[in-house]
Formats: structure tokens, sequence, C-alpha cells
């Protein structure tokens, strides 16, 4: 079993939409869970990143993990077609110097 | 401030050569990760610094891979000799020391290794 699921997509919704994207965990030690945005031919970029269970807002954008259920989320809000990305889940156990664990991403396609 | 850079951005090599790959971290930054996407696959983690020292090189595939960041500044990672399944994107990360807590890793734009 792999440490973390994401489904690959794409994922295509018109301009304007709620995007749901997420992620399920199998290792319990994670603590960190962040979001990371990759556009073609760059590195990923840290969009938000969350300790633990909880909530956490930005903009348009809100994560969500549920340690419970090893599950997290993020929701995009209005989206825009410059949304149009990869989006990476990634944790990290302990604290973030270490190493990151990533999902494989999905890729969103936001339709003008 | 600079971002991580990473040279060269895409090398072309043939099976059994030798190719280094470098990268220069934020100023400052004491972390630098390498990590490594292998097509169809997700971002492995290869090795961590903190300054010169290697604090995890637990992802390290084999012994034909050596990396190294002499001095505490920027790394290099050479793969001697190159096989076929080495061929991915290697990403290089860096982040200031954390005490007690956390800093986010920035990554370079990857060096694009292509093994024929």
């Amino acid at each position: 079993q792999k440490e973390v699921e994401q489904d690959p997509g794409p994922l295509s919704v018109p301009e304007g939409a709620i995007v749901s994207l997420n992620c399920t965990y199998s290792n319990s030690a994670f603590q960190y869970f962040m979001w990371y945005r990759q556009y073609s031919r760059k590195g990923p970029e840290l969009l938000m990143y969350t300790y633990s269970s909880g909530n956490k807002e930005d903009g348009r954008f809100t994560a969500q993990v549920d340690k419970s259920s090893k599950y997290i989320s993020l929701f995009i809000r209005d989206s825009q077609p410059s949304d149009s990305a990869t989006y990476l889940c990634a944790m990290s156990a302990v604290n973030r110097d270490d190493k990151i664990i990533f999902g494989k991403g999905t890729r969103l396609h936001i339709l003008p | 401030e600079a971002g991580v850079t990473q040279f060269p951005s895409h090398s072309v090599i043939e099976k059994g050569q030798t190719v280094t790959l470098r990268c220069d971290p934020i100023s400052g930054h004491d972390n630098l990760y390498w990590y490594r996407r292998v097509m169809g696959k997700e971002i492995k983690f290869l090795l961590h610094f903190v300054k010169e020292s290697k604090q995890d090189e637990s992802g390290m595939p084999n012994n034909r891979f050596l990396a190294e960041r002499t001095g505490g500044t920027y790394s290099t990672l050479k793969v001697q000799p190159a096989e076929l399944e080495d061929s991915g994107v290697y990403f290089c990360a860096s982040s200031r020391r954390a005490s007690g807590g956390a800093d986010t890793q920035y990554f370079g734009p990857g060096t694009r290794l292509t093994v024929l």
C-alpha cells in the first residue's frame, strides 16, 4: 500500500466552479500536511500547509485535514483558468525539516 | 531573493555515462534536499543535507548515486554509471534550519535527465 494515494486525474471543470481535490494516507505519524502546485516545466510551489487536524483558509483556497480518517482535501472556490496546474498533496512526520512524502498529483484544467 | 537554481535544465546521456547535476539553494538555507520524479510515479525523496552533513540518505536508490555539499553551499548529485531507470526529473529544494518548528521547502525547476 502506498503511503499517499491521490487520483492523478485529469480533472476538468468550468471557470467559476468549486474544485475539490483530495488524498488519503496510511502513515499515522504524519503531522504536517501540505498542498503544492506545479505548473508545467516548473518546480512544486507550496500553496498551503496545515499542522495536525483542522481547516485552514487562504483566499480562495481551503485545506482540510481529517486525521481520524487519514484524509486531506483542498478546495478551490471561484476557480480561474490560471489555477490550471498539477496539485500535489504532501506530508511529513515530526517536523517539516523532515523529508516530504508526495502524492502523484492531480492535473487540473479550468475551462474558460 | 533568488530562488533555488538547478543546472543543467535538461541532460541527455547514454547508458553507462556519468552525469553531474548541480543545485544552488537559496542563500542562508542550511537544509538542502534532493528529490526525483520518475515518469508516472510520485516525487520521491533521495537525501537531505544540513549544511555539509548528510542528515538522511535513506532514499538514495543505490551506490551509483553520490551527493556532495562541500562547504555547505551548493550541492552536486552524480550518477555513475547511469542506467535507463535513472531517467526522470531531479528536484532540489532548500529551507532554513527550523528550530522546534518548521519551514517551507522551496523547490528548484528540476533537471530533466534522459538516459538512452
